[in-house]
């Protein structure tokens, strides 16, 4: 069974970093893109970065470019996101999501979405 | 960016009822169309990939079509559980990008 774990999501300042983990499981992970994707309090899905399988290549949303950065370690299964410069607006439910074709974003799976406030 | 649209934002349904869903691209994305259910607080759930083919696991009373820039989810007799919100996704073209969603409640 495939399963993908969030966890790293809390309150912080504007200004703040944080850094969100994703442990996966049921799947080979090691050939598999990963993505994150977001959604606002109340508002639709916005997708935010991927990684390909070995983490040598990165993409991410404009918004988030030079402030995220997406990671991963195949050793224990798991993707990051290193989130730097933190705003108001980066308050999100974070998921990361397995694609069923890899790059192209279709996600099959997602984890269960963890929490991030960005708030003075 | 390419935009997604979707219509209507709401509607109100009762059992058994057919369901349409429209989603619109705001260019040519061939069949790299995604339609997921997300229910409040939890994860969206795939329910249809490249326009028409079916999610394994995901019951056939839901069906989708199109091409180009004009999409189509239906859902032949809605069940209680069906009550979610919808969204249509391309996967054309990066980055990826979602329509606003169609909520869907009981009327």
């Amino acid at each position: 069974e495939v399963q993908l774990v969030e966890s790293g999501g809390g309150l912080l300042q504007p200004g703040g970093s944080l850094r969100l983990s994703c442990s996966a499981s049921g799947f080979t992970f090691s050939t598999s893109w990963m993505h994150w994707v977001r959604q606002a309090p109340g508002k639709g899905l916005v997708w935010v970065s991927r990684s390909n399988a070995d983490g040598t290549t990165t993409h991410y949303a404009d918004s988030v470019k030079g402030r995220f950065t997406i990671s991963r370690d195949n050793a224990k299964n798991t993707v990051y996101l290193q989130m730097n410069s933190l705003r108001a607006e980066d308050t999100a439910v974070y998921y990361c999501a397995k694609s069923r074709v890899g790059y192209d974003f279709v996600g099959d799976y997602w984890g269960q979405g963890i929490l991030v406030t960005v708030s003075s | 960016d390419i935009q997604m649209t979707q219509s209507p934002s709401s509607l109100s349904a009762s059992v058994g009822d057919r369901v349409t869903i429209t989603c619109r691209a705001s260019q040519s994305i061939s069949n790299h169309l995604n339609w997921y259910q997300q229910k409040p607080g939890k994860a969206p759930n795939l329910l249809i990939y490249a326009a028409s083919s079916l999610q394994s696991g995901v019951p056939s009373r839901f069906s989708g079509s199109g091409s180009g820039t004009d999409f189509t989810l239906t859902i032949s007799s809605l069940q209680p559980e069906d009550f979610a919100t919808y969204y249509c996704q391309q996967s054309c073209c990066t980055p990826p990008t979602f329509g606003p969603g169609t909520k869907v409640d009981i009327k």
